[in-house]
C-alpha cells in the first residue's frame, strides 16, 4: 500500500545511546517532516525537508539531527538520547505546498531510560 | 506565528450523546487551511476534514459536522449520536496557504462510554 513507512515501531534506549529512526514514502512527495507527540502538547515539529537536499529546523530541534537521503527517505537521529526524548515520533510527507495536508506514518514509540 | 488552542483536554460522554470539540486559532495569514485529525487508540493519525479560510460554509458528513467561524477564529467539530468507536484523540491543525508546516493544537481526548 502507498504511504509512509516508519521503522522501528517501538524502541527502548538507555540514556546516552544513539539511534536513527527511518522513514520512507512512496508517493513522490517533495516535502517530509518529523514530529514528536507528547501528552497535552499535540504534535510539535522537529525538522522538515521541503525538498530533496534541504532541511530546516522546526519548533523543537535540539538533540536531533536529520538526513534527507533521497526523495523517498528522511531519517531522524538521536546522537545521545535523554529521558526528555521519550515520546512518540511521527514522520509525514506532503506535496511541496502542504495545504492538502500530510500523510502520516504509523509512529515510533521511543522510551529512554 | 500560528497558534492552535484546544481548551478541552478530555471529554467523557455516554453513547448516543452529542460531542462538540472546540478549536481556536491565531494567525496573521489571510489565506490558510484548517484541519481535523483523529487518532484512535491504535495510534495512527486519520485525516477527517480540510477547510480553507474562504469557505465558511459549514459541513455535515454523516454523524460529523464542522462549524467554521472566521470572525471568532474558531473551527469546532461535532460528533452527533456518539459511538464507542469515536473514542480517540482529536487534533485541530492550521497551515498557511503557501506554507508547508502544520501547526497542531494540544488535542482533545474523547471517551465514549457504552
Amino acid at each position: 500500500n502507498a504511504g509512509v513507512t516508519q521503522t522501528p515501531k517501538f524502541q527502548v534506549l538507555k540514556t546516552g545511546q544513539s539511534m536513527t529512526l527511518q522513514c520512507a514514502q512512496d508517493m513522490n512527495h517533495n516535502s517530509m517532516y518529523w514530529y514528536r507527540q507528547d501528552p497535552g502538547m499535540g504534535l510539535r515539529l522537529i525538522y522538515y525537508s521541503a525538498s530533496e537536499g534541504t532541511t530546516d529546523k522546526g519548533e523543537v530541534p535540539n538533540g536531533y539531527n536529520v538526513s534527507r537521503l533521497n526523495k523517498r527517505e528522511f531519517s531522524l537521529r538521536l546522537e545521545s538520547a535523554a529521558p526528555s526524548q521519550t515520546s512518540v515520533y511521527f514522520c509525514a510527507s506532503s506535496e511541496t505546498l502542504a495545504s492538502y495536508g500530510y500523510t502520516f506514518g504509523s509512529g515510533t514509540r521511543l522510551t529512554v531510560v | 506565528a500560528q497558534k492552535v488552542t484546544q481548551a478541552q483536554t478530555e471529554i467523557s460522554v455516554v453513547e448516543k450523546e452529542d460531542v462538540t470539540l472546540d478549536c481556536v486559532y491565531e494567525t496573521r495569514d489571510t489565506t490558510y487551511y484548517l484541519f481535523w485529525y483523529k487518532q484512535p487508540p491504535s495510534g495512527e493519525l486519520v485525516f477527517l476534514i480540510r477547510r480553507n479560510s474562504f469557505d465558511e460554509q459549514n459541513e455535515i458528513s454523516g454523524r460529523y459536522s464542522w462549524n467554521f467561524q472566521k470572525s471568532t477564529s474558531s473551527f469546532n467539530f461535532t460528533i452527533t449520536a456518539s459511538q464507542v468507536v469515536d473514542s480517540a484523540v482529536y487534533f485541530c491543525a492550521h497551515i498557511k496557504a503557501a506554507g508547508n508546516k502544520l501547526t497542531f493544537g494540544g488535542g482533545t481526548r474523547v471517551l465514549v462510554k457504552p
